[in-house]
């Protein structure tokens, strides 16, 4: 079984401020990392994907996220946010084995002029 | 290209109705799933198929039924319409493990 915790259920910040929006899991054996957007109204899009190999990866859209395999965390950073990034924001892992997605229950990233 | 194809976009149903959500996807993947999302939660899987013929249950399956007859077409049926089922609902396709998920735009039930 897996689980995935999102640390922070919302997140303020300003314009062209960094942002970082945590993510751990749990399993008891080896997956595959992805973060998700959501903008209003939407289905969810890919923002990156960790299947192997280096452990940062980059996204659209400038975001990028480091895989810490010892603290099993994923969490996602941009360096300079724009308004345009405001959406909901999910983690999610799948069993290597499987084809089964679990969800975070996502962060709301909120970014202020 | 069309991708992940849900209908209808909204529906309101009475308590105790039956409905079928429609789902089909052009991108010839073996895996689709049915997720629900309620407000301020994740997404929760409700049924998943990884090829023709071949369905099983996710975390929430009660209240509800699929069928995979093709490699293209998911449907969701609801049988005997609950409040707790009001929710909106994503289908949502791989190609592989190792794959994204391609979803649709959602599907907003109301059962009142």
């Amino acid at each position: 079984a897996q689980s995935v915790t999102q640390l922070d259920s919302q997140v303020p910040v300003f314009e062209e401020a960094p942002v970082e929006l945590r993510c751990n899991y749990s399993s008891s054996v080896s997956v595959y990392l992805f973060w998700y957007v959501q903008y209003p109204n939407q289905g969810l899009q890919l923002l990156l994907k960790y299947l192997s190999g280096s452990t940062l990866v980059k996204g659209i859209n400038g975001f990028e996220a480091e895989f810490n395999k010892s603290q099993t965390s994923f969490h996602l950073r941009k360096p300079s946010v724009h308004i345009s990034d405001t959406a909901e924001y999910f983690c999610a892992v799948r069993d290597t084995n499987a084809g089964k997605s679990t969800f975070g229950d996502g962060t709301t990233l909120t970014v202020k002029p | 290209n069309a991708g992940v194809t849900q209908t209808p976009k909204f529906r309101i149903l009475k308590i105790g109705q039956s409905m079928t959500l429609q789902c089909t996807q052009d991108m010839n993947h073996n895996y689709m799933y049915w997720y629900r999302q309620d407000p301020g939660m994740g997404l929760k899987l409700i049924y998943y198929s990884v090829g023709a013929g071949i369905t099983d249950k996710g975390e929430v399956p009660n209240g509800y039924n699929v069928s995979r007859s093709t490699t293209e077409d998911f449907p969701l049926r609801l049988e005997l319409a609950a409040p707790s089922q009001t929710s909106v609902y994503f289908c949502a396709s791989i190609g592989g493990p190792r794959g994204e998920l391609f979803f649709g735009e959602g599907s907003r039930l109301t059962v009142l």
